[in-house]
């Protein structure tokens, strides 16, 4: 059941710079995509969410991006901070199916 | 702060014994889920309920799984039989009464030894 996937398991950048996350989903079906953070004994915070009707949205230093064609989506944080260090994950769902397929997490270490 | 409460935040328990994970509700609330996470892998559904009763539930949620609702308000996970495998942190999440966006609670950490 690999519908989500994040092919990167770690990311390292530096203080200051943006990070980068991907994702890449199977399901057409789709139609809602969200990301969150989770640090280690906790549980996922929601961070940012997008609709498949937009290809963009942005909540401060976050932005999401989304290409339908490509089923693709990735996470933009700008500028990177230590306190971002965390796992990420996306996450999507489709309409009328209330039920949300997660990938297997980013690792992102901010170092100073 | 999160939308709902787990109890309790770690157990420990022998092979073979039943665990009762409670999750408390903060806000209204549409479905609830359970999750787990096995350690260094992916979150995983096992099960979805609304209105009393199951909606959707996974391949992972087999005999040895149960929900309730047991007052109205706690949702409780059952597991009858606790095996090895069944180590993992299991996250309680609803939706809200409006929204699409699922919210986690801070996780109950299951070891079974």
């Amino acid at each position: 059941d690999q519908q989500v996937k994040q092919n990167s398991p770690s990311l390292s950048v530096q203080e200051g710079r943006i990070s980068i996350l991907n994702c890449d989903y199977t399901n057409s079906m789709f139609d809602y995509f969200l990301w969150y953070k989770k640090y280690p004994a906790e549980g996922p915070t929601f961070l940012i969410s997008i609709s498949s009707i937009k290809d963009k949205n942005e909540d401060g230093r976050f932005t999401v991006f989304l290409n339908k064609s490509a089923k693709h989506l990735s996470l933009h944080i700008v500028p990177s901070q230590p306190g971002d260090s965390a796992v990420y994950f996306c996450a999507a769902s489709a309409s009328g199916f209330n039920k949300f397929y997660f990938g297997s997490g980013t690792k992102l270490n901010v170092k100073p | 702060e999160p939308e709902v409460t787990q109890t309790p935040s770690h157990q420990v328990t022998q092979m073979g014994q039943e665990v009762i994970l409670r999750c408390v509700p903060i806000s209204n609330h549409l479905y609830f889920y359970w999750y787990r996470q096995i350690l260094g892998q992916k979150v995983e559904f096992l099960v979805s309920f609304y209105n009393n009763e199951i909606s959707e539930k996974s391949e992972i949620f087999d005999d040895q799984f149960s929900v309730e609702r047991p007052d109205g308000s706690n949702f409780t996970l059952k597991i009858r039989s606790t095996k090895l495998e069944d180590s993992a942190m299991y996250f309680c999440a609803i939706t809200r009464t409006s929204g699409n966006t699922i919210y986690f609670g801070e996780g109950s950490w299951l070891t079974v030894v």
